[in-house]
């Protein structure tokens, strides 16, 4: 079983509708969240980053954790055809420093206009 | 300030070849590490640094290579290049200290054939 599960999608859905992505994980130890934004062809870039549980805003995304859950979710509303990317959430352990992250599959969005 | 910048784009080996790809970042960041990325796999973690002279193992180690002579580069050298080994890599860096995510390059497109 991975360290961290992600549903890799495709996922497609119409402009302007709220995107659900979310993250499952198993290892307890995991407090630093992040979601990384991947375009085609291109490295992943730093969307949210979230400390322990709870929720973090930034415009139109929204990160959640549930650590009782080990469950993380990202929420992009009033979704844009520029939005449609792959989306990677990732963690890490204090006891690793935070240097080295493990990584969901990724979810392939398209957004529709 | 360019980020991290790696090179080559685009690589092509035969099996058995050596080579080593280059990444440089210009933010001063301590942290840095090498990821591959394989589809339905996500991102691995194959070596990373947290200073001049300090690199550690990650998720997927072998047949790989790295060194650390300088904050600003990061190389990391395939031994004799195996099919397996065809991936997209990534190198990464970030500031010391929690809070802080990765920030990656465009990445190396290699293949060995």
């Amino acid at each position: 079983q991975k360290e961290v599960e992600q549903d890799p999608g495709p996922l497609s859905v119409p402009e302007g509708a709220i995107v659900s992505l979310n993250c499952t994980y198993s290892n307890s130890a995991f407090q630093y969240f992040m979601w990384y934004r991947q375009y085609s062809r291109k490295g992943p870039e730093l969307l949210m980053y979230t400390y322990s549980s709870g929720n973090k805003e930034d415009g139109r995304f929204t990160a959640q954790v549930d650590k009782s859950s080990k469950y993380i979710s990202l929420f992009i509303r009033d979704s844009q055809p520029s939005d449609s990317a792959t989306y990677l959430c990732a963690m890490s352990a204090p006891s690793q420093g935070a240097q080295k992250l493990v990584f969901g599959q990724g979810t392939r969005l398209t957004i529709n206009p | 300030n360019a980020g991290v910048t790696q090179t080559p784009k685009f690589q092509v080996l035969k099996t058995g070849q050596s080579m080593t790809l280059q990444c440089a970042q210009d933010m001063n960041h301590e942290y840095m590490s090498w990821y591959r990325q394989d589809p339905g796999m996500g991102l691995r973690l194959i070596h990373y640094s947290v200073g001049a002279g300090i690199t550690d193992q990650g998720e997927v180690p072998n047949g790989y290579n790295v060194s650390r002579s300088t904050t600003e580069d990061f190389p990391l050298r395939l031994l004799s290049a195996a099919p397996s080994q065809t991936s997209v890599y990534f190198c990464a860096s970030r500031l010391t200290g929690v809070g802080y995510g990765y920030t990656f390059g465009s990445g190396t497109r290699l293949t060995v054939v």
